[in-house]
């Protein structure tokens, strides 16, 4: 079956750099979540799409930002970026009318230096 | 507001043991509660949930949770322990009035041991 697809797998930035992250969730979901680990710590939501329209707002610094296109697929654009970004960043999705559990994609590793 | 406690930052059992991670949780109304399982440097991956019904759910690899409304905790076990499941489980949980919040609790390190 189709999982949630994540890329880059692995990005190495400089501080004060800008990177990109892509999500293509499951086909037919309609809610695309993303999530933001740091080493050792519980994944912290960061923001979340329903039907391409923001739907929630967690602890997404303002340099971040993220959209959902007309296909579904998401992505999360981070700039100036700091050292302490350096983390996993996970997408998930889901189907809202569904049994509610989301589908993690393996998560994008980005180390600033 | 809802959140979700797991007590045990880690967890050690010999293989073929039983085990249990430990999870309680707080949500208004009725919770949908689900625990995942995660692999260093993977993704979460689904491993049960419960939205109502029968109290004790089964789920993948043998896992099972047991919800308990009046303690407000949903347990994950399992009856004999393998070595393939050291991984780090988190307990999760959602509200069922504010479904776009998924709470995930700090997660556990379970251990198997030979």
């Amino acid at each position: 079956a189709a999982g949630v697809i994540q890329s880059p797998r692995h990005l190495i930035k400089e501080k004060r750099e800008t990177a990109t992250l892509k999500c293509y969730p499951i086909p037919r979901h309609d809610t695309v979540y993303w999530y933001q680990q740091g080493p050792g710590q519980d994944p912290q939501f960061l923001i979340s799409f329903y039907e391409k329209m923001q739907s929630d707002k967690g602890s997404i610094p303002d340099r971040f930002s993220a959209q959902q296109f007309s296909d579904y697929h998401s992505e999360l654009n981070m700039s100036s970026l700091e050292l302490g970004d350096s983390a996993l960043y996970f997408c998930a999705s889901s189907f809202k009318s569904g049994g509610g559990e989301l589908f993690f994609g393996e998560g994008s590793r980005l180390t600033v230096l | 507001a809802q959140s979700v406690a797991q007590p045990e930052d880690q967890v050690n059992v010999a293989e073929g043991n039983p085990l249990t991670v430990k999870c309680t949780y707080s949500v208004s109304g009725n919770p949908y509660l689900f625990w995942y399982v995660q692999y260093p440097n993977r993704g979460l991956q689904f491993l049960l949930k419960y939205i109502t019904g029968d109290n004790l759910v089964k789920g993948s690899y043998g896992f099972e949770a047991e919800f308990n409304k009046s303690q407000t905790s949903f347990h994950l076990k399992k009856p004999s322990a393998l070595v393939s499941d050291s991984a780090l489980y988190f307990c999760a949980v959602r509200a069922l009035y504010n479904f776009n919040k998924f709470y995930f609790g700090s997660g556990t390190k379970l251990n198997v041991k030979p």
